[in-house]
């Protein structure tokens, strides 16, 4: 079964400083991965996806996540912090069932903090 | 295009008492998931529909449980409530694309159940 490990329940930035959110998946198969991001009091909203093309991929909001095959990782990372980035993050694998089905696992969430 | 939307936004319960929770999907999404989300353990996958029948099924007791209608929207019950079960409850949809699934989620803003 897949899985995913986030290293760092909290990470605390400076205002412009580099961001970098760990993320660590298990998977038999080469896997779909997500980022979501959660502010306070809202559901979760897609930041980026790989999805077997280019393993650098760009979200939104200046983000990006580069999959590394060779490390099991998809790492979040952001050149430079804003105080709006303060929120949940959350790293997703794909679970593939059987018709071409698919459920999400997550991992445990980062909570990022950005401080003057 | 509307997004997934889910009522109520609160919901105040007291122990023994059941909750029911409603989510419409976007518009010709065929998939409704449901998550809890309880304060320190991240995102817990709780149920899985698709075209009406539940695919599949996260690691929770049977007091929860739920159902999607012809139109696609889904309700969640939850009886018997016990304190634990006070969480924010994550309903998301996704198309359906056959063996191109990647998995991704589009997530309503949650129902806040308090049980007393």
């Amino acid at each position: 079964a897949q899985s995913v490990t986030q290293l760092g329940s909290h990470v605390s930035v400076s205002e412009g400083a580099l961001v970098l959110l760990r993320c660590n998946y298990s998977s038999s198969v080469p896997p779909y991965l997500f980022w979501y991001v959660q502010y306070p009091n809202q559901g979760l909203q897609l930041l980026l996806k790989y999805t077997s093309a280019a393993t650098l991929v760009k979200g939104i909001n200046g983000f990006e996540a580069e999959f590394k095959k060779s490390e099991t990782s998809f790492h979040l990372t952001k050149p430079s912090a804003h105080m709006s980035d303060a929120a949940e993050y959350f790293c997703a694998v794909s679970e593939m069932f059987s018709g071409g089905y698919n459920k999400l696992i997550f991992g445990a969430g980062t909570r990022l903090a950005v401080h003057p | 295009e509307a997004g997934v939307t889910q009522s109520p936004t609160h919901l105040i319960k007291t122990r023994g008492q059941q909750a029911t929770l409603r989510c419409s999907p976007i518009s010709g999404h065929t998939s409704v998931y449901w998550y809890q989300q309880a304060l320190g353990l991240g995102l817990q996958f709780l149920l899985w529909y698709d075209e009406g029948e539940e695919r599949n099924r996260g690691n929770f007791p049977p007091r929860f449980s739920g159902r999607q209608f012809p139109n696609y929207s889904s309700e969640l019950n939850v009886n018997a409530l016990e304190l634990e079960d006070s969480a924010l409850y994550l309903c998301a949809s996704s198309l359906n694309l056959g063996p191109y699934n990647t998995g991704e989620l589009f997530f309503g803003e949650g129902s806040r159940l308090t049980v007393l």
